[in-house]
């Protein structure tokens, strides 16, 4: 059984640094491309970016690009979305997905970002 | 970047009827790479359609996905209860990966 299990929730203050983690189990990880989606508050899907483990070659939306950071470590099976800085807005749902559309989710991580 | 804009915004139909959701992007998706996702309330999205018309594993086929170039439409024929929810589309075959605003589908 295919699995994407996320890190849990994070509450933080606003330029504060965050990485959080999705561990995939059941399929080939390091061929199998990983993506990250935003779903801020009663809003919509937002594609963030996507990662190869295998070679690690990523690409980010325009909208994320210089915001934050993917990478993914293939001995550990784990992908990785980090934040140098974190803004109020960053406050969000955070999902991430196998292969270049979703054919499985994680469970979500929710990120809290306040004063 | 391709932009994918759903309509109707909200669509509300009881149970029984037929529904028709489209999206429509603002240029052609490579190959016909679009997938459709049903979110409801508290849950992560489920993939539905890969490939603009082929049915994920698992789903009921009264759901189906047709369009090509930059226009498609999920149809979901006889409405369960059950899939009254949100759905999105999304294009893979460009990057970045755009996702369409959303439908919300409401019982009537």
């Amino acid at each position: 059984e295919v699995q994407l299990v996320q890190s849990g929730a994070e509450v933080k203050k606003p330029g504060e640094s965050l990485k959080i983690s999705c561990k995939g189990s059941g399929y080939s990880f390091s061929t199998s491309w990983i993506g990250w989606v935003r779903q801020m508050p009663g809003k919509g899907l937002e594609w963030m970016g996507i990662i190869f483990p295998s070679d690690s070659d990523t690409r980010y939306s325009p909208s994320f690009q210089g915001q934050v950071t993917i990478s993914a470590v293939k001995s550990i099976n784990t992908a990785y979305l980090q934040w140098s800085s974190l803004k109020a807005s960053d406050t969000a749902i955070y999902y991430c997905v196998r292969h270049v559309y979703g054919i499985d989710w994680g469970q979500g991580t929710l990120v809290t970002v306040s004063s | 970047e391709i932009v994918l804009t759903q309509s109707p915004g909200t669509l509300s139909l009881s149970p029984g009827e037929r529904a028709t959701l489209s999206c429509r992007a603002s240029q052609s998706v490579t190959s016909s790479y679009l997938a459709w996702y049903q979110q409801k309330p508290g849950q992560a999205p489920r993939l539905l359609m890969s490939g603009a018309s082929s049915r994920a594993t698992g789903i009921p086929d009264r759901f189906s996905g047709s369009g090509s170039g930059t226009d498609f439409t999920l149809t979901i024929t006889r409405l369960e209860p059950e899939d009254f929810a949100v759905y999105y589309c999304q294009q893979y075959g460009s990057s970045p990966y755009t996702f369409g605003q959303g439908t919300k589908l409401e019982i009537k």
